[in-house]
């Protein structure tokens, strides 16, 4: 158990809704990462926060948005879902930035139909 | 454009056997990073690599870095089946906060 925590496990819905998955970082951590998974993708770096800042952004969609909490947990917003969002969406977390090992939670498994 | 390759992409090797995964990064960078994943679960942290010559071994894994090549290994001895699953690299940058992942390669170790 790395300590991050993502709901809903898993999670189906249809083309054209909007969803949000939740992450809590591990207790002390203040960067979230989001990433996404798929097949033909791999790993896709999406979006980081830094205690409630935006840090850096990677391959993320306009229709995807996210943010930090001051409590520090994050949710990623998925709209207008299209079939091609199905994925696996991981948060990870760390202490501060890279210098620190990063801990992936057991991710969100959308499927979109 | 950052390209993070990694290869083979996959292996199959029998148990006692060794063998070394490679991963090049197209971009200057000074921290490297192992993960293991099993099928269907999250990503576990193996090593971070932090300068260049850094070497780290835990268990039957040793991973290396070699920043002036651009190229990291996982270096695997003598192979057991539990090691079975896809190994990820990926390279983060200290002048921004993301880090890419590699292809990954999908190991399997036949008894």
């Amino acid at each position: 158990d790395s300590g991050v925590t993502q709901t809903p496990k898993h999670l189906i819905t249809a083309t054209g809704q909007r969803v949000t998955l939740r992450c809590s970082p591990r207790s002390g951590d203040l960067s979230v990462y989001w990433y996404q998974q798929s097949l033909d993708q791999g790993l896709q770096f999406l979006i980081q926060y830094y205690n409630g800042e935006e840090r850096a952004k990677g391959n993320i969609l306009e229709r995807f948005s996210a943010q930090q909490f001051p409590d520090l947990h994050s949710e990623l917003n998925l709209s207008s879902l299209e079939l091609g969002d199905s994925a696996l969406y991981f948060c990870a977390s760390s202490v501060a930035g890279l210098k620190n090992t990063i801990y992936f939670g057991e991710g969100s498994w959308l499927t979109v139909v | 454009e950052l390209k993070v390759e990694q290869n083979p992409l996959f292996l199959s090797m029998q148990e006692g056997k060794n063998y070394t995964i490679y991963c090049n990064y197209s971009t200057t960078s000074d921290r490297l990073y192992w993960y293991r994943q099993d099928p269907g679960k999250s990503l576990e942290s193996l090593f971070v690599l932090l300068s260049n010559g850094a070497v780290k071994q835990e268990g039957r894994l040793m991973a290396s870095l070699d920043t002036k090549a651009r190229l990291s290994t996982l270096h695997i001895t003598a192979a057991v089946h539990d090691l079975s699953a896809t190994y990820f690299c990926a390279v983060g940058f200290s002048t921004g906060n993301q880090f890419y992942f590699g292809t990954g390669t999908s190991l399997t170790v036949i008894p």
